[in-house]
């Protein structure tokens, strides 16, 4: 089983402060990674695919990077919607999660 | 639009069983497999399953190879996750999601709790 590792688990920022999310995988997984943001309550909502495209609807402040074994994904502009809890997963050999990373928009 | 419509929250008491449904619409139910995921109240989400809504074949979790159980109905646009011998650390929500490589659309989930 491939596990996806999230750093760090919290982060608080205040609005408009850039937030960089960590996810690193125990095997290289090419580019089938993909973030998911949560909110409490709610079914997650896809926010970027294949490591760096983002989804239909997500907002340019949305940004992803990486490849292999280490992904990172940006808030550029964090607004207070974006208070959530952000998932990476990956999709290289059937599906696991990283254990998330709770964001907090100050 | 696409959607993915889950039956609702269920009370269950450990040793029995669970069923839960996801109907699709707004695409060919067939072109698509379904993923079932889980999360525990403050845990990371899980893979339980996965169903090939074509053809019926499925693949399982080791952790639930035992327990699980996914079909799927065509007629009806639905897949269905049964888990059996319930704990109460199957207390999650459940969710269904289709399949295009990840997960592009979910259910709204469905709450579950396990308890005496």
């Amino acid at each position: 089983e491939i596990v996806m590792t999230q750093s760090p688990a919290s982060l608080s920022v205040s609005p408009g402060e850039r937030a960089t999310l960590s996810c690193r995988a125990s095997e290289s997984i090419s580019s089938n990674l993909v973030w998911y943001q949560q909110k409490p309550g709610q079914a997650p909502r896809l926010l970027i695919y294949g490591a760096s495209t983002r989804a239909t609807g997500i907002p340019a402040r949305f940004s992803g990077s990486g490849s292999g074994t280490e992904f990172t994904l940006t808030i550029s502009s964090p607004q207070s919607e974006d208070s959530a809890v952000y998932y990476c997963q990956q999709h290289n050999n059937w599906w696991t999660f990283g254990q998330g990373t709770k964001v907090e928009i100050k | 639009q696409v959607q993915l419509v889950q039956s609702g929250a269920e009370v269950k008491k450990p040793g029995a069983s669970l069923k839960v449904s996801c109907q699709a619409s707004g695409y060919t139910f067939t072109n698509y497999p379904i993923h079932w995921v889980r999360q525990a109240p403050g845990q990371r989400l899980e893979w339980m399953g996965w169903i090939n809504t074509a053809t019926g074949t499925t693949k399982y979790s080791q952790k639930f190879q035992d327990r699980v159980t996914i079909t799927r109905d065509t007629s009806a646009s639905t897949a269905h996750m049964e888990l059996t011998s319930l704990k109460s650390e199957d207390t999650a929500a459940y969710y269904c999601a289709r399949d295009f490589g990840y997960g592009d659309y979910w259910g709204q989930g469905t709450r579950v709790i396990v308890s005496s």
